[in-house]
């Protein structure tokens, strides 16, 4: 099973928006409605903050949205703060209780 | 509040053995499937392997087949990963995970490395 397919970095100044993608193929993104996505800040443990390709956790800041067409996925951060700046990495269901992540996205907040 | 401990890790030789542990609080521990997911510097995460709530079901990333075997302690609410055969490209963060269809709550990771 090949990793998921992710922009190895992305920028933008605070305020702004960015979207990370994520490319997967039809028989995981494509197939199933169950990508996540995980935050994580250097040193620490990643964190969900999407699931469900929309839905988002108790506690997730509403300016995290995520959406998905046909083999990719994206996640959407309106008004960029500071704090956001950290590793992102989408996941995706494959079938047979088995799972796939991206190789991850460094978002600098400039 | 839930809380994953995980531990267990260290530096092990090229065909040498280790066993993780995950000790698991704030939650009912046996209403959830568990996973272990694994870090590395160069590659991201990685999906290592999965275990029901009652511990009758496993399923494994292809890489680790046959060389990695998951396990539970719904009583000691107790997670564990035996790792035999270990490969330098096994080096890691192991983390463990409580699984509903995405990996909701994380512990802190254990630390392997495999290498002589």
């Amino acid at each position: 099973q090949s990793a998921l397919t992710q922009p190895a970095s992305v920028s933008g100044s605070p305020g702004q928006s960015i979207t990370i993608s994520c490319t997967g193929i039809s028989s995981d993104v494509g197939s199933y409605n169950l990508v996540s996505w995980y935050q994580q800040h250097p040193g620490k443990a990643p964190k969900l903050i999407i699931y469900e390709v929309t839905k988002r956790p108790s506690g997730v800041s509403s300016r995290f949205s995520g959406s998905k067409s046909d083999n990719t996925a994206s996640l959407t951060i309106s008004g960029l703060q500071a704090e956001d700046e950290a590793d992102y990495y989408c996941c995706s269901y494959t079938g047979t209780y088995s799972w796939v992540f991206g190789g991850g996205t460094k978002l600098t907040v400039l | 509040e839930v809380r994953l401990v995980e531990a267990g890790g260290g530096l092990v030789q090229p065909g040498g053995s280790l066993k993780l542990s995950c000790g698991a609080s704030g939650f009912t521990f046996s209403n959830y499937w568990m996973s272990w997911v694994r870090q590395t510097p160069g590659k991201g995460l990685e999906w290592v392997a999965n275990i029901k709530k009652d511990g009758s079901e496993k399923y494994y990333v292809d890489s680790v087949m046959g060389r990695f075997t998951i396990s539970r302690d719904n009583a000691k609410n107790s997670l564990y990963l035996q790792m035999d055969r270990l490969r330098a490209e096994d080096t890691a963060m192991y983390y463990c995970a409580t699984m509903t269809a995405q990996f909701d709550y994380w512990g802190q990771g254990t630390p392997v490395t495999v290498s002589s």
